[in-house]
């Protein structure tokens, strides 16, 4: 059964700096997603991955499957990346079932 | 707009009752996924219903049910609810072919509160 953790749990920013959130796990799995949840409670997939790196406009996302750890990048933040960032992966290898990490609650001051 | 929907968006009952969520998938999303936000256990996967058929179960209680209809919508019924039951409830669509290594897409959610 796996388990997620997130770190850290809060964090705080000055527009512009580049900012990193990480997420460990501790079972072999086949993808880990990165949400994004607004202040509003709505909730956006960032990212699915499986393996390498992924990049989309200012956030960066990468996965060590051998380490069991992600990380999410985000370069020159801005204010209105202020959100709860949640990585998430299957509860075990071969189910649908998805277990969350408590969230990153980032907030970037101008 | 992730094309998801879910209504009501906001509902305030008296514990005891028996509410119903809806929520229509993304055009061609034959995944449904059920998940509960509460403020002291973060996101939890309830259940999956892929093109009618269950597929998978989480924590759901047993005061809990879904069920996905032919034209793919999906309702959550909670019944005797209790003032623990006050969450956030999303529902999520995926295409349903790659199961977990696919993106899923969000609803708006629907805020449940029990007084």
């Amino acid at each position: 059964k796996n388990e997620v953790e997130q770190s850290p749990q809060n964090l705080t920013a000055q527009e512009g700096e580049f900012i990193t959130i990480n997420c460990s796990y501790s079972v072999g799995i086949s993808a880990l997603h990165w949400l994004q949840q607004h202040p509003g409670g709505g909730i956006v997939s960032l990212f699915m991955l499986s393996s390498g790196k992924k990049k989309h406009g200012r956030l960066i996302a990468t996965i060590n499957i051998q380490e069991k750890h992600s990380s999410l990048h985000i370069t020159a933040s801005h204010p209105r990346d202020s959100a709860v960032y949640i990585c998430a992966v299957p509860l075990s290898y071969n189910t649908d079932k998805l277990i969350f990490g408590t969230g990153t609650r980032l907030q970037v001051f101008p | 707009d992730s094309g998801v929907t879910q209504t009501p968006k906001h509902l305030i009952t008296a514990t005891g009752q028996r509410v119903t969520l809806r929520c229509s998938p993304r055009s061609g999303d034959l995944s449904v996924y059920w998940y509960q936000q509460s403020l002291d256990q973060g996101l939890q996967f309830l259940i999956q219903y892929y093109n009618g058929e269950e597929r998978a179960k989480g924590n759901i209680l047993e005061r809990f049910s879904a069920q996905q209809f032919p034209d793919l919508h999906s309702e959550l019924n909670l019944s005797s609810l209790e003032l623990g039951d006050s969450a956030l409830y999303f529902c999520a669509s995926s295409p349903g072919v790659a199961g977990v290594e696919e993106t899923q897409y969000f609803g708006p959610g629907t805020r449940l509160l029990v007084l």
